[in-house]
């Protein structure tokens, strides 16, 4: 079975500050890694996705992430934090043998200090 | 292309009543997915549609729940005789799979249940 854990259930840096979140997965498969920010009493919105081919992803507002296959790792970067950034941000894994459903981590809490 | 629309944004109903709620998925996209998510946990997978015929459901999903997906479009989650625990933001999302590769899940506003 396929599986997401997110480090730390919150994080918070300062503005201008590297932001860091860490994500692993267990996968007998390839695994197609998703990472996705949810603002608050919305909807999920995608920022980047790993599918195939290159490992270092770039994504919407500045992020990225890089696809390691050796640490099981799809941990999510952006140099440079900015307060429109805070939000709730989930890394899930596709169950792309049973219909493409999401399995997502528990996510983490990003704060911005001004 | 307007994206996905749920309906209602947020629902509040008494322990024992019946729920419904609507989801109108991206027009072409023939995949769509519900999902539940609760207080400070990620979204977990409750049931699939492709086209109209309902293909996955998770063990979450009890007898007291029911989806369905008329003629491939919009689709509906129905909760008969709601207890509290099904409090939570229910999730609709919707994909367009026509390749081995899975597409992006375009996701909804959510509906906010809160059974009172």
């Amino acid at each position: 079975a396929q599986s997401v854990t997110q480090l730390g259930s919150h994080v918070s840096v300062s503005e201008g500050a590297l932001v860091l979140l860490r994500c692993n997965y267990s996968s007998s498969v390839p695994p197609y890694l998703f990472w996705y920010v949810q603002y608050p009493n919305q909807g999920l919105q995608l920022l980047l996705k790993y599918t195939t081919g290159a490992t270092l992803v770039k994504g919407i507002n500045g992020f990225e992430a890089e696809f390691k296959k050796s640490e099981t790792s799809f941990h999510l970067t952006k140099p440079s934090a900015h307060m429109s950034d805070a939000a709730e941000y989930f890394c899930a894994v596709s169950d792309y043998n049973q219909g493409g459903k999401l399995i997502f981590g528990q996510g983490t809490e990003l704060s911005v200090k001004p | 292309d307007t994206g996905v629309s749920q309906d209602p944004r947020h629902k509040i109903t008494k322990r024992g009543q019946n729920v419904t709620f609507r989801c109108d998925p991206i027009s072409e996209h023939n995949r769509l997915y519900w999902y539940r998510q609760t207080l400070g946990q990620g979204p977990e997978f409750l049931t699939y549609f492709q086209n109209e015929a309902q293909l996955e459901k998770s063990r979450l999903l009890s007898d007291r729940f029911s989806a369905e997906r008329p003629k491939g479009s919009f689709s509906t989650l129905e909760i008969q005789r709601t207890e509290q625990g099904d409090s939570a933001m229910y999730l609709c999302a919707s994909s367009l799979d026509d390749s081995l590769l899975p597409d992006t899940q375009y996701f909804g506003p959510g509906t906010r249940l809160t059974v009172l």
